[in-house]
């Protein structure tokens, strides 16, 4: 089945510096990636979907500077935090489909501490 | 973006059959029904999806009701492995085909 796999699953960083997650998929090749961020005790909100060859594409509230997207490959999609600070410690998600109405795979997520 | 609405909480006794409901009185005709299950600290992972006959896969089975407004994910022998956040997800058919995560059931499973 389609696999994606998320890297780091942890990572602490100091305020002020960037972190960057990545995700790829594993056997198959992805257009479209998409980034979530999840707080403790909620549900998963969704950031932005990320275009293979092209811009992301940002939801409502999300600062494109601060999470820059990068989509090079069909098969790799980066999301990097930059100037990263206590309140965008999160658990971060990826997640990628590679057929039409088949679902999407979601990766296993990346624990993002700022102290 | 299409909602759903589900209860925050639900408990099954084990080996017993879990009816996890889902309401989605704004689904559009072409929205395919999802269901994801996400244990702790975990991506969420795939359960079942349909658009508008019933499902059956090994996980579990899907019931959706005949105008679409509704459906109920069933378990049918809940173990403690089961304990998760289910979410039922609409697969918007507006240019992406994003989900868009509602606030999902907590299932526990009672020993």
């Amino acid at each position: 089945g389609a696999v994606v796999s998320q890297h780091p699953s942890r990572v602490i960083c100091k305020s002020g510096t960037s972190v960057k997650i990545e995700c790829r998929s594993l056997d198959f090749q992805a257009t479209t990636m998409f980034w979530y961020r999840q707080f403790p005790k909620q549900s998963l909100m969704l950031m932005a979907t990320s275009n293979e060859g092209s811009k992301a594409t940002y939801e409502q509230g999300v600062e494109k500077d601060k999470f820059l997207i990068n989509h090079a490959s069909l098969t790799l999609s980066t999301l990097t935090v930059t100037s990263a600070h206590p309140e965008d410690s999160s658990f971060y998600i990826c997640s990628a489909g590679g057929h039409y109405r088949a679902g999407y795979t979601f990766g296993s997520g990346t624990r993002l501490t700022v102290v | 973006d299409a909602k759903t609405t589900q209860p925050n909480s639900m408990e099954s006794n084990e080996e017993e059959p879990v009816h996890l409901p889902c309401n989605h009185s704004t689904i559009s005709g072409t929205d395919y029904i999802h269901w994801y299950r996400q244990l702790p600290s975990q991506g969420p992972e795939y359960v079942i999806h349909g658009l508008t006959s019933n499902v059956n896969n090994r996980m579990a089975s899907l019931a959706i009701a005949e105008d679409r407004k509704s459906s109920t994910l069933i378990l049918h022998r809940a173990t403690l492995r089961d304990a998760a956040v289910y979410y039922c997800i609409l697969e918007t058919t507006s240019g992406t085909y994003k989900y868009i995560f509602g606030t999902g059931t907590r299932l526990k499973v009672l020993a």
